[in-house]
């Protein structure tokens, strides 16, 4: 069974990067699919990040893309985001997904829990 | 950037009623639509995907329509355990959006 798991900081100051991990469990990243971050800000709804297949491939949010790099790591069987230049309206709920596709982005079919992640001085 | 617009923004229903939710995207994007359900402090969960794809698990109450810029989501029977925020996904083309969401009550 496919399980997916964030972790970060949890707090993050304005104007640094925020650095959150996806641990992977059940199914090889290398085997295919595209894995994607997703977030939602306290009390509203969701905003797709971007989303990396296994090859490095990427599709980001235009929205985020100035500030954005989404990695893999094969040897941890993770992947990671990084958003730079933090304000206050990047705090939100980050979860990571899986989308069951080798070469287009589409749904989404496994979540994870999320990780929180505050903005503030 | 293609908007999904979600109709109602909430509802409130009996156990048992037939509950529709209505997505309509701001451009055509065929039948790349996707239902998701969240309950409170939890993850999304997939119901509906290619607009009337029944995701593994999903109880059959729920069926999801349509195609080209105006979808359906429909639970046939409503469950108090049906008590959550339903949104939908367009999966046409990049940046994926998802629309805002519509909240579900148990009367």
């Amino acid at each position: 069974q496919v399980q997916l798991q964030e972790s970060g900081p949890g707090l993050v100051k304005p104007s640094e990067t925020l650095s959150l991990t996806c641990d992977v469990s059940g199914y090889s990243i290398t085997s295919g699919y595209f894995w994607g971050w997703i977030r939602q800000p306290p009390g509203k709804g969701l905003e797709w990040i971007g989303s990396i297949l296994h090859s490095g491939k990427t599709h980001y949010n235009p929205s985020l893309k100035s500030r954005l790099s989404i990695s893999v790591d094969a040897s941890k069987n993770q992947i990671s985001l990084k958003l730079s230049s933090v304000t206050a309206t990047d705090t939100a709920l980050y979860y990571c997904a899986r989308h069951p596709f080798r070469d287009i982005v589409g749904y989404m079919d496994v979540w994870g829990k999320g990780t929180t992640v505050f903005v503030s001085s | 950037d293609i908007q999904m617009t979600q109709s109602p923004s909430s509802l409130s229903a009996s156990v048992g009623d037939r509950v529709t939710i209505t997505c309509r995207a701001s451009q055509f994007i065929s039948s790349y639509l996707n239902w998701y359900q969240q309950k409170p402090g939890k993850a999304p969960n997939l119901l509906i995907y290619g607009a009337s794809g029944l995701q593994s698990g999903v109880p059959s109450r729920f069926s999801g329509s349509g195609s080209g810029t105006d979808f359906t989501l429909t639970i046939s029977s409503l469950q108090p355990e049906d008590s959550a925020t339903y949104y939908c996904q367009q999966s046409y083309s990049t940046p994926l959006t998802f629309g805002g969401g519509t909240k579900v009550e148990i009367k």
